[in-house]
Parts: C-alpha cells; structure tokens; sequence
C-alpha cells in the first residue's frame, strides 16, 4: 500500500536529548498529522498541521508542515522516558475521504 | 467522556471463516474509518463512512466490507479470512471537516 518516507527508522537517545523526524511524500498533502503509539494502544494525535508552513507546538513538542506540503517534521525537546514509543507521521489529502497516508513509523527508545 | 470504543478486543479465527468488528465513535463524531496495521507497519486505509454513506475506499480486496448504523457505529466484516489479514484493526472518528482523527485501542485478529 501507499506510504510515505518516515525517517529514521529509529532511534536510541539519551535522557534529555533533542530528538527530531521527518517525513516525506512525492504527494502533496493538505493536511499533516502527528501521532504516537505505545504497544498495544491505538495511535494518540499529537499535532495537526492544517496550513504549508505552518509551525506548531504541543509543550515539548513541534511541527512543521513544509512549504512544498511534501514533507513535515517533528521535533521533541529534552526527551524523557515515557516518550517512548512509535512516532507516526500520517499525510490527509482531502477532508471528505478520511483517508490517511501513514509513514513507516519512527522507534523512540530512550536511555534514563 | 468515552472515547472510541472497539469490540471485541482481541479475536482468534480459522483461515475460511468470516468476522465481524464493531465500533463505536466519540459522541458527535459522524464519521467513522476503519484501517488495518500489520505489525511493524503503520495503519493502511480500509474504509471511511460519513452519515452512513461510504465516502472512501482503500485497496482492499471485496471480501472487506463495512457499514455505518444510524447512531454513527460501525462494524467491519471481513470473509474467506486468509493468514494474512491477521493485523490491528484501528477504528477513528472524527468531526466533519479538517479535524485529526482519534483512534481507537483496536482489534487484534489472528487467523490461524
């Protein structure tokens, strides 16, 4: 099935540390949209980009949604260990499909 | 308040056999999509229903089907189950419009 290019696959940080993401797509998106999931759970939204270069932030959390609506990233400051989990970056062409295109997934782990 | 709910929980069918997925949206919530997720992948896009009219498809066979009651549940069939429609199946809802979908905890399904 059609997914985007969700970048890196993982990764292994230290307690404290910046941490960043990204996702590309040869599509363009109108909407852009953030989401974590813990083993077992469904995915929980954690920021919604509605507008090309649109940047915003949900307290150690940011996000951008890219000039070229092919591509956002996101940011999460001074990691703590519960930020652990799968990041997801999901792409929505058109309000009236609920379709959403999801990335491959980011593996946070982090090391107290 | 409740948040998307979903039945049942965790579900074991032989290979041949049908299931039937159920779930209910956020109060107010008149949109409803189902998704499968494979482990280790992010969700794939199976089905959006708004006011029980089918408003998108994904690339799935037609032995996935699904449809939206007047009180906005949904239930997903699947029939002739194959080894490989063993996944997470994620029910979201969502407001109409530009708004981020919220997931429910889903369905495991493993079919042996």
């Amino acid at each position: 099935g059609q997914q985007l290019n969700q970048s890196p696959q993982s990764m292994f940080i230290q307690e404290g540390e910046d941490v960043s993401m990204n996702c590309t797509s040869s599509s363009i998106f109108n909407t852009w949209l953030w989401y974590k999931q813990d083993p077992g759970e469904g995915p929980v939204l954690l920021i919604a980009l509605y507008k090309a270069g649109e940047l915003t932030s949900n307290g150690r959390l940011t996000a951008q949604f890219g000039i070229t609506r092919k591509d956002s990233f996101l940011n999460i400051s001074a990691s703590i260990p519960s930020d652990v989990g799968i990041y997801f970056c999901a792409g929505q062409l058109s309000s009236n499909t609920g379709k959403l295109i999801f990335g491959q997934g980011t593996t946070l782990q982090v090391k107290p | 308040d409740a948040g998307v709910t979903q039945s049942p929980t965790h579900l074991i069918k032989t290979r041949g056999q049908q299931v039937t997925l159920r779930c209910s949206p956020i109060s107010g919530h008149k949109s409803v999509s189902w998704y499968q997720q494979v482990l280790g992948q992010g969700p794939q896009f199976i089905f959006q229903y708004y006011e029980k009219e089918e408003r998108g498809r994904g690339n799935f066979p037609d032995r996935f089907s699904a449809r939206q009651f007047p009180n906005y549940s949904s239930e997903l069939n699947v029939n002739a189950l194959l080894l490989g429609d063993s996944a997470l199946y994620l029910c979201a809802s969502s407001l109409e419009g530009p708004y981020g979908y919220t997931f429910g905890s889903g369905t495991r399904l493993t079919v042996v």
